[in-house]
C-alpha cells in the first residue's frame, strides 16, 4: 500500500515559467519530508526538506510547502530551467525512523 | 570528498545463481540503508544499518536476501539464490547521525534472466 503519492506521472513546462510538482501522503505520523531529484542512469540527489512543525521552506529557486491538514506537499520551481528537467521524487519519514517512503516520481520537461 | 559509491554499475545473473552487491558510503555516515527499485515502482525502503548494527529491517522481501556491514564501513547485500522478480535497481545511501536527508549511490542494475 502506498503511502506517498506523486498522481502526475510527467508534467511539461517553459523556460522562465514556474513549475509545481505536487505530492500528496497518507500516513499521518510522517513528519519528515524530502524531494529528491534523478537523472537517468544516476541516483537520486537530495534537493530540498522539510519537518512538519513547518509549512514552507526555500532554498534558491526551490521553495517546498506543506499542508499538514490536507496531507499535501508542493514543490515550486521558480523560474524554470532546463536543466531541471529530470525525475523528482516526493519521499516522507516518521516514527522516528529514517526510513524513506517514496512515491513514483514525476518526470519535468523543460522546454526552452 | 567521494560520494556513496555501489559496485557493480550492472549485473545480469541466472536464475538461480548468486549475486552480491556492494556499497562504500560517505567517509563518516553511520547510517546505511538500501533501497530498490522495480521497474515503473516506487523506491522500496529495504533496510537501515547504524554503523554495524540493524536498525531496521522491514523492508527487506525474504530470506534469500542478507545484508551485512561487518565493521561498521562498506556494506553487502547478497542474494541467493536470485529469482526473475529480484530484477530491478539496488540503491545504497548513507547519512550523518541525526540526518534523515540521504546520499545516494548511482544503484545497481540487476537483471536475472
Amino acid at each position: 500500500d502506498q503511502q506517498v503519492k506523486q498522481n502526475s506521472p510527467s508534467l511539461s513546462v517553459q523556460e522562465g515559467r514556474i513549475s509545481i510538482l505536487n505530492c500528496d501522503y497518507t500516513n499521518s505520523m510522517f513528519d519528515y519530508f524530502l524531494w529528491y531529484k534523478k537523472y537517468p542512469a544516476e541516483g537520486p540527489t537530495f534537493l530540498i526538506s522539510i519537518s512538519s512543525i513547518k509549512d514552507k521552506n526555500e532554498d534558491g529557486r526551490f521553495t517546498v510547502f506543506l499542508n499538514k491538514s490536507a496531507k499535501h506537499l508542493s514543490l515550486h520551481i521558480v523560474p524554470s530551467q532546463p536543466g531541471d528537467s529530470a525525475v523528482y521524487f516526493c519521499a516522507a519519514s516518521g516514527n522516528s525512523g529514517y526510513a524513506l517512503n517514496f512515491g513514483k516520481g514525476t518526470s519535468l520537461l523543460v522546454t526552452p | 570528498e567521494a560520494g556513496v559509491t555501489q559496485f557493480p554499475s550492472h549485473s545480469v545473473i541466472e536464475k538461480g545463481q548468486t549475486v552480491t552487491l556492494r556499497c562504500d558510503p560517505i567517509s563518516g555516515h553511520d547510517n546505511l540503508y538500501w533501497y530498490r527499485r522495480v521497474m515503473g515502482k516506487e523506491i522500496k525502503f529495504l533496510l537501515h544499518f547504524v554503523k554495524e548494527s540493524k536498525q531496521d529491517e522491514s523492508g527487506m522481501p525474504n530470506n534469500r536476501f542478507l545484508a551485512e556491514r561487518t565493521g561498521g564501513t562498506y556494506s553487502t547485500l547478497k542474494v541467493q539464490p536470485a529469482e526473475l522478480e529480484d530484477s530491478g535497481v539496488y540503491f545504497c545511501a548513507s547519512s550523518a547521525t541525526g540526518n534523515t536527508e540521504a546520499f545516494f549511490g548511482q544503484g545497481t542494475r540487476l537483471t536475472v534472466v
